[in-house]
Parts: structure tokens; C-alpha cells; sequence
């Protein structure tokens, strides 16, 4: 049993680079959704969707852009990298239910240059 | 929107002692979950132990539990017989109960645990 699964671990981007963060899980979980973690700034929400073709803009949504076109999937675009966006990326996805319970996937380090 | 704090950076504490930390919330919610997470040099998020806001009784796992003070809007952690592999960062983390599967994080505490 994956869980959920992100690639790259590790990326370097040059400034206006654009690139795609995967994220896919095999629990047929319908909520999926993406955070970036900076260093004194705990974790935050990006985008989330709760299911196949809904999609919606968390905390800090600018500069990111997200679809889902199947329940396993859940990939980030980044159309023009800035340094700004130096950080780790984590993906997460939940079951219906009452346990409320997130499962991580073990994060994207990505380094804007 | 909900906020959470942490109001601990930096806590050390030695092995096989006990240590609390500290989380307030603040939010108009009255159903909702709150979640202590423990982040390892791995960075691997795992989940420690998660509390219903209508439940009264504090949650445990082991050597883990709350105090759960919902009056306060605060939520401890307290870790007993402390171990080297508890070492880590933790954060506190707030769910709203309604139909919401988003965590609002707190900004985190490092603990290290001292042999």
C-alpha cells in the first residue's frame, strides 16, 4: 500500500521556469489538497479538491495553479518559478468520515534560483 | 478564520522526563478537530494523537495525551518518559467539523530530547 505518493523528492528550478509537482494516492480518497511548509511559518494551505474536477484555492493560492482530472491525482503547476516559492511542498489526502485524518505524502524540497 | 499558536519555538527536555506543549486556538466554531503532529529530521508528517472538540475526555496514545480546555481554547501536548526518537518538530493543527478536510497549522515547536 503506496499512501500517497509525491515526486520529485528534490528540485532545483531557475527563476521563470515552470515545472509540475506530482501527487497521486491509491486509498480512492476524495479529498486531496496541497501545502507548503516554510521555515517558521508551519504549514499552508495551497489549493484543495474535493473530488474529480473540483478544485479550490486555500491560503496562499497565487503563482499556483492545480486540476483533477481523476481521483488519484493531484499534481501542482508552478507556470513561472520565483524564489519566493522556495519551499517544501506536501501533499495530503483524506477519506469521507468522521476520523478527519490526513495522510502526508514525504514532501517536495524545491529551490527556486 | 482560525487561528493557531504556538507559542514555544524551542523546548528541550531529558530522556525519560516529561514535557507540555503549548497550543491555543482561536475560533467561533463549537464542532471541530484538533490534531498534534510530530515532523522527524525525515520530514514525514505523522499524526500523534487528534481530539473531537464534543468530546470531553482528553485523547491519549500511549505516551502521549492532551489537556483539552475548550473554554481556553487551548490544547497542550504532553509527552511522557521521554525518548531520543521523540526528537522532532511538532504542530498543532486546527479541522472545522463541517464538512472541511483543511488544516490550519500552528507555526510549531522543536523539541529535543537530551540523552
Amino acid at each position: 500500500n503506496a499512501g500517497v505518493t509525491q515526486t520529485p523528492k528534490f528540485q532545483v528550478l531557475k527563476t521563470g521556469q515552470s515545472m509540475t509537482l506530482q501527487c497521486a494516492q491509491d486509498m480512492n480518497h476524495e479529498y486531496m489538497s496541497w501545502y507548503r511548509q516554510d521555515p517558521g511559518m508551519g504549514l499552508r494551505l495551497i489549493h484543495y479538491s474535493v473530488g474529480a474536477g473540483i478544485t479550490d484555492q486555500g491560503e496562499v493560492p497565487n503563482g499556483y495553479n492545480v486540476s483533477r482530472s481523476t481521483t488519484e491525482d493531484f499534481p501542482l503547476r508552478l507556470l513561472s518559478a520565483a524564489p519566493s516559492q522556495t519551499s517544501v511542498y506536501f501533499c495530503a489526502s483524506s477519506g469521507q468520515g468522521g476520523k478527519k485524518k490526513l495522510f502526508f505524502g514525504s514532501g517536495t524540497q524545491l529551490s527556486v534560483l | 478564520a482560525q487561528t493557531v499558536t504556538q507559542s514555544q519555538p524551542e523546548m528541550s527536555v531529558q530522556e525519560a522526563e516529561t514535557v507540555t506543549l503549548s497550543c491555543t486556538y482561536d475560533t467561533s466554531e463549537n464542532n471541530y478537530y484538533l490534531f498534534w503532529y510530530k515532523q522527524p529530521p525525515s520530514r514525514q508528517m505523522i499524526l500523534v494523537i487528534r481530539q473531537e472538540a464534543y468530546k470531553q475526555q482528553n485523547a491519549t496514545e500511549n505516551r502521549f495525551s492532551v489537556n483539552f480546555q475548550k473554554a481556553a481554547k487551548s490544547f497542550s501536548l504532553k509527552i511522557s518518559d521521554s525518548q531520543l526518537g521523540d526528537t522532532a518538530m511538532y504542530f498543532c493543527a486546527f479541522m472545522t467539523g463541517a464538512g472541511s478536510y483543511q488544516l490550519t497549522f500552528g507555526k510549531g515547536t522543536k523539541l529535543s530530547v537530551i540523552p
